[in-house]
């Protein structure tokens, strides 16, 4: 069955500090990868998206996440983390077109960041 | 651009009442998802629209919700009658059609409506 596991429910770290958020994966096909981001009051945004090609993808506000398909992990970092990180981080998986689109969520990882 | 609306933000009823949501998607986006995220437990699919068609909703919990998109726009959750177990966040999202984009896949995601059911 498809699933994805975020293993840490909640992390606090110190502003400036390095960041990695742990995502695994379950999946019988070539996985598309997705992390998301919900800030209070927010919706989910999009951070960065691995389809295919070079497995370390760049996404927005400095985050970069890399493929690793040998350990089924999809594993999201940030060299240095402001305040305004502090949100909550979800792991996503899907496929590629085909009759439904549906994306397969981790539980999730809430960020807390200390000044 | 406007991006994926939903309403309410919030709403709490009784047992046994009935809730509207409603989402607004992306102009111009052909695909509309229903998910939902019940307290500490991951999101979950509840179903997927392309245009006025149910494409896919596998992820329906019961016979108590009931999805519409009228004409292909705006779509409607309707849970009736409301248990306990329903409370969580009801998130709706929206993509273009991947037919035509690429890569297409982005689903864009509202607000999130917070239903609470006492």
């Amino acid at each position: 069955a498809q699933s994805v596991t975020q293993p840490d429910i909640h992390i606090t770290v110190s502003e400036g500090a390095s960041l990695e958020l742990r995502c695994n994966y379950s999946y019988g096909a070539t996985p598309y990868l997705f992390w998301y981001v919900q800030s209070p009051g927010q919706g989910l945004q999009l951070l960065l998206k691995y389809f295919s090609g070079d497995t370390l993808v760049q996404g927005i506000k400095g985050f970069e996440a890399e493929f690793k398909r040998s350990q089924s992990s999809f594993n999201l970092r940030k060299p240095s983390v402001h305040w305004s990180d502090a949100a909550e981080y979800f792991c996503a998986v899907g496929p590629y077109g085909g009759a439904t689109n549906k994306l397969i969520f981790g539980t999730g990882t809430l960020l807390a960041v200390q000044p | 651009e406007a991006g994926v609306t939903q309403f309410p933000s919030h709403s709490v009823i009784e047992k046994g009442q009935t809730v509207t949501l409603r989402c607004d998607p992306i102009s111009g986006h052909d695909n509309l998802y229903w998910y939902r995220r019940v307290m500490g437990k991951e999101i979950k699919f509840l179903l997927h629209f392309v245009k006025e068609s149910k494409q896919d909703e596998s992820g329906m919990p019961n016979n108590r919700f009931l999805a519409e998109r009228t004409g292909g726009t705006y779509s409607t959750l309707k849970v009736q009658p409301a248990e306990l177990e329903d409370s969580g966040v009801y998130f709706c999202a929206s993509s273009q059609d991947a037919r035509r984009v690429s890569p297409s896949y982005e689903q864009y995601f509202g607000p999130g409506t917070r239903l609470t059911v006492t």
